[in-house]
């Protein structure tokens, strides 16, 4: 299957500082990429849709300004947590979905452990 | 709104003893209903993608089925190996990219 990446793997940050996560298509091109958060034993919740090239679609709820996130290319999505609080602090995943069509899958990164201190 | 709900939360299974997850789901037009695992402070792996009520999917010991309203994945003889968490989602049409998730099944097999 498709492979997906996410640097770093897990992060510590002190309160107040800003962390940027990377996603990378390896092997396609994923014109939409997804930015999910899991909290321990529950299911993903989705953060934002991105399109390469545009600007990210929000979830209700979801602080634009502090989570944001950039689609620069076919391969690669970021999302920055600015200004970071220990709330924060939590399992970020993205995803990203093969090229249009009926018959497109999403595919996941490993996730990145936040940790806010 | 599409909605999914995966039953049972948690099933314990002794090794070698088969069993079948649940994931019953409404959607307004099926675009395709798909099935992950999930390890520990992992992110989710692909298993398979179920378009039409009817279709039939295998890998090893997995086997997914898709009707009008449920997925099952059936475990045939499972291996301590494949406890995770199971996690069920759909694609509808007024979803846009946007996939529906239930809430997982979480397996545990013991040797």
């Amino acid at each position: 299957g498709a492979v997906v990446s996410q640097h770093p793997s897990w992060v510590i940050c002190k309160s107040g500082t800003s962390v940027k996560i990377e996603c990378r298509s390896l092997d396609f091109q994923a014109t939409t990429m997804f930015w999910y958060r899991q909290f321990p034993k529950q299911s993903l919740m989705l953060m934002a849709t991105s399109n390469e090239g545009s600007k990210a679609t929000y979830e209700q709820g979801v602080e634009k300004d502090k989570f944001l996130i950039n689609h620069a290319s076919l391969t690669l999505s970021t999302l920055t947590v600015t200004s970071a609080h220990p709330e924060d602090s939590s399992f970020y995943i993205c995803s990203a979905r093969t090229s249009g069509g009926a018959t497109d899958t999403q595919y996941f990164g490993p996730g990145t452990r936040l940790t806010v201190l | 709104e599409d909605q999914v709900t995966q039953s049972p939360e948690a099933l314990r299974l002794q090794e070698g003893e088969s069993s079948s997850l649940n994931c019953s789901y409404t959607v307004s037009g099926l675009r395709g209903l798909f099935w992950y695992r999930q390890d520990p402070g992992k992110g989710p792996e692909f298993l398979f993608t179920l378009y039409s009520a009817g279709e039939e999917k295998e890998k090893e010991r997995l086997k997914a089925t898709l009707t009008k309203k449920e997925s099952f994945l059936h475990i045939t003889a499972p291996k301590p190996e494949d406890s995770a968490t199971y996690l069920c989602a759909v694609r509808g049409n007024n979803a846009g990219n946007m996939l529906t998730f239930g809430g997982g099944t979480r397996l545990m097999v013991k040797p």
